[in-house]
């Protein structure tokens, strides 16, 4: 079965432009999850879907930041214009509805420049 | 606001020995979550701990939960090299897997 994936696995941006990361869940996760590790600082909630629906977007740091998931499958979330301030690694993680256990990607690694 | 806080940040080990890692939280919540980073690669879940006085024992490592303290321990028993890893404790405070999570613990363990 495959698990999380993310891609890029790193980008490397002037700030000012625009960035899409991308993120397939597990088939069949309806939960999908974005985080962001921010210079080795702790790993922090950006925002929740439940299938196609923003269940909790309270973590996302302001309206750079657009997240989508047509369909309830894969999701993106685009920063545009990116600032030196979002250089990060973005996870994304997934789970069954009721399921305790988030299965995480590897992380895209975001340097904004 | 939820505040998870992690002690140490980082650890520094002998083969052999033994540690406890902290992890204290600001609000209420019965479900607690232990996560093993290695460098580059994704959050592998270890333990997740669903009410008060849980213990959950996977080899070397031992996590525990007194959500009347509102504190997490993860032990290690004679560490061993292949431990070395970034430890990560996280609270999911709605029951929702909305987590919220420690700042992480890099764990080295030398031999």
């Amino acid at each position: 079965e495959a698990g999380v994936t993310q891609f890029p696995s790193h980008s490397v941006i002037e700030k000012g432009q625009t960035v899409t990361l991308r993120c397939d869940p597990i088939s069949g996760h309806d939960n999908l999850y974005w985080y962001r590790r921010v210079m080795g600082k702790e790993i922090k909630f950006l925002l929740h879907f439940v299938k196609e629906s923003k269940q909790d977007e309270s973590g996302m740091p302001n309206n750079r930041f657009l997240a989508e998931r047509t369909g309830g499958t894969y999701s993106t979330l685009k920063v545009q214009p990116a600032e030196l301030e979002d250089s990060g690694v973005y996870f994304c993680a997934s789970s069954q509805v009721g399921g305790w256990k988030l299965f995480f990607g590897s992380g895209t690694q975001l340097s904004v420049l | 606001e939820l505040k998870v806080e992690q002690n140490p940040l980082f650890l520094s080990m002998q083969e052999g020995k033994n540690y406890t890692i902290y992890c204290n939280y600001s609000t209420t919540s019965d479900r607690l979550y232990w996560y093993r980073q290695d460098p580059g690669k994704s959050l592998e879940s270890l333990f997740v701990l669903l009410s008060n006085g849980a213990v959950k024992q996977e080899g070397r490592l031992m996590a525990s939960l007194d959500t009347k303290a509102r504190l997490s321990t993860l032990h290690i028993t004679a560490a061993v090299h292949d431990l070395s890893a970034t430890y990560f404790c996280a609270v999911d405070w709605d029951n929702n897997n909305d987590m919220r999570f420690g700042a992480g613990t890099r764990l080295t363990v030398k031999p």
